[in-house]
């Protein structure tokens, strides 16, 4: 099946640095890639959807200045939490969607842990 | 607007049980996709199903079963004879067509097996 990758698996970082998280899609290419945020015993709120060499687009109450997202190729996004803060930790995950024209089912990675001390 | 509602927060019950999970969607779009995924707690989320919105037959995997039913918006998972390594929190999810297939997950189900 397809696999989608995330590194780093696990970050710690002081308060107001930047932390950036990358998503792959390993044999696949991906038009379009979703990030999700999770905080503990909650579910996956969608951040946002970028397609690939567009800009990324955001959910309401999302900060568009403080998550960056850059979908450079079709293979990769990348997701930069800027001057992280305590309230930022959280479970990031990505998924992505094929290319392959009417082939709906997306793939999602297995997810990167953020602590912002 | 779409949204996922799952009623259940957590669920307890003994091994060997049957346990059914309900997840009730609300779509203004004729075309639409219903999942589940598990979540262990390593939180990686594991994909147990997709149904098209055309397809309302019931499916069985195992001892996973799903029940899809439009008239009430609702598609139903139960797990036949319960076991430990069941525990996780199942989330139910929609993906509109006309959304570019972002997927929205419900809140989850909690579910405990108890040995």
């Amino acid at each position: 099946g397809a696999v989608v990758s995330q590194h780093p698996s696990r970050v710690i970082c002081k308060s107001g640095t930047s932390v950036k998280i990358e998503c792959r899609s390993l044999d696949f290419q991906a038009t379009t890639m979703f990030w999700y945020r999770q905080f503990p015993k909650q579910s996956l709120m969608l951040m946002a959807t970028s397609n690939e060499g567009s800009k990324a687009t955001y959910e309401q109450g999302v900060e568009k200045d403080k998550f960056l997202i850059n979908h450079a190729s079709l293979t990769l996004s990348t997701l930069t939490v800027t001057s992280a803060h305590p309230e930022d930790s959280s479970f990031y995950i990505c998924s992505a969607r094929p290319r392959v024209l009417y082939q709906e089912t997306q793939y999602f990675g297995p997810g990167t842990r953020l602590l912002v001390l | 607007a779409q949204k996922v509602t799952q009623a259940q927060t957590e669920i307890s019950v003994v091994e060997k049980e049957d346990v059914t999970l309900d997840c009730v969607y609300e779509t203004r779009d004729t075309t639409y996709y219903l999942f589940w995924y598990k979540q262990p707690p390593s939180g990686e989320l594991v994909f147990l199903i997709r149904r098209n919105s055309f397809d309302e037959q019931n499916e069985i995997s195992g001892r996973y079963s799903w029940n899809f039913q439009k008239s009430t918006s609702s598609f139903n998972f139960t797990i036949t004879a319960s076991q430990v390594v069941d525990s996780a929190v199942y989330f139910c999810a929609l993906s509109e067509r006309t959304s570019y297939d972002k997927v929205i997950f419900g809140p989850g189900t909690s579910l405990s097996v108890i040995p």
